[in-house]
């Protein structure tokens, strides 16, 4: 069974880009968390989704910042207009139900 | 502000020496809690988690204590490993139960 995946893992983008994370949750995982890491931080929570909801996006900017989990395919994380402040890394878990939650790779991504 | 946090940034120790990790915590109300392990460019892993209605929990070599009096968690490592090298974060469930929430992290540094 394939763990989660994220792609890409390294993303550079020019102020003013779009930037799309994808997240693949593991087989038979309906729920998928994202999360963002500063350097020398700790993960933020972002947004939590099942397929096709999103269940809570209290950690998500208002702006610029969208997320969604398609009934096919992976879940995306969208990011807008991006500024130097959005350099980070950032990663996807999922989980079966609501408890423990597997992490990706994450994708590291960088504003030039 | 943040629920969780951990006491000192950075902890060195010999290979084979024991490793004490400490987290504390002030949502009195938080009841699950959990240890992470992120090695450099990767995700967290999970290493173990602790109830509220538990004191102690043991896995292998690894052993979680909770003292909810004075709000603290720590992790210890016994035989600590060069592979053991990595930053630990503990991390506690939000009050809707939807996302974990993150200490900033110990870096644990093995040597040989």
């Amino acid at each position: 069974n394939a763990g989660v995946m994220q792609n890409p893992r390294h993303l550079v983008r020019r102020r003013g880009q779009e930037a799309r994370l994808r997240c693949s949750p593991m087989k038979g995982h309906s729920h998928v968390y994202w999360y963002r890491q500063l350097p020398e931080e700790g993960l933020k929570f972002m947004v939590y989704l099942q397929k096709e909801n999103i269940i809570d996006e209290s950690g998500m900017p208002k702006e610029r910042f969208s997320a969604e989990f398609p009934k096919e395919g992976p879940s995306i994380l969208r990011i807008q207009q991006v500024v130097r402040g959005d350099s980070a890394a950032y990663f996807c878990a999922s989980s079966p139900n609501t408890g423990e939650q597997f992490f990706g790779p994450g994708t590291r991504l960088t504003v030039l | 502000g943040e629920s969780v946090g951990l006491h000192l940034p950075t902890l060195s120790v010999q290979e084979g020496d024991n490793s004490i990790i400490n987290c504390a915590y002030s949502n009195s109300a938080s009841d699950y809690f959990i240890w992470y392990k992120q090695e450099s460019g990767k995700g967290p892993q999970f290493i173990i988690d602790i109830r509220s209605n538990m004191d102690k929990r043991q896995g292998q070599r690894v052993t979680v204590l909770l003292n909810k009096t004075v709000k603290h968690l720590s992790l210890q490592i016994a035989a600590t490993q060069p592979g053991d090298s990595a930053v630990y974060f503990c991390a506690d469930l939000n009050q809707a139960g939807t996302a974990l929430i993150f200490g900033k992290g110990t870096t644990l540094s093995v040597s040989s």
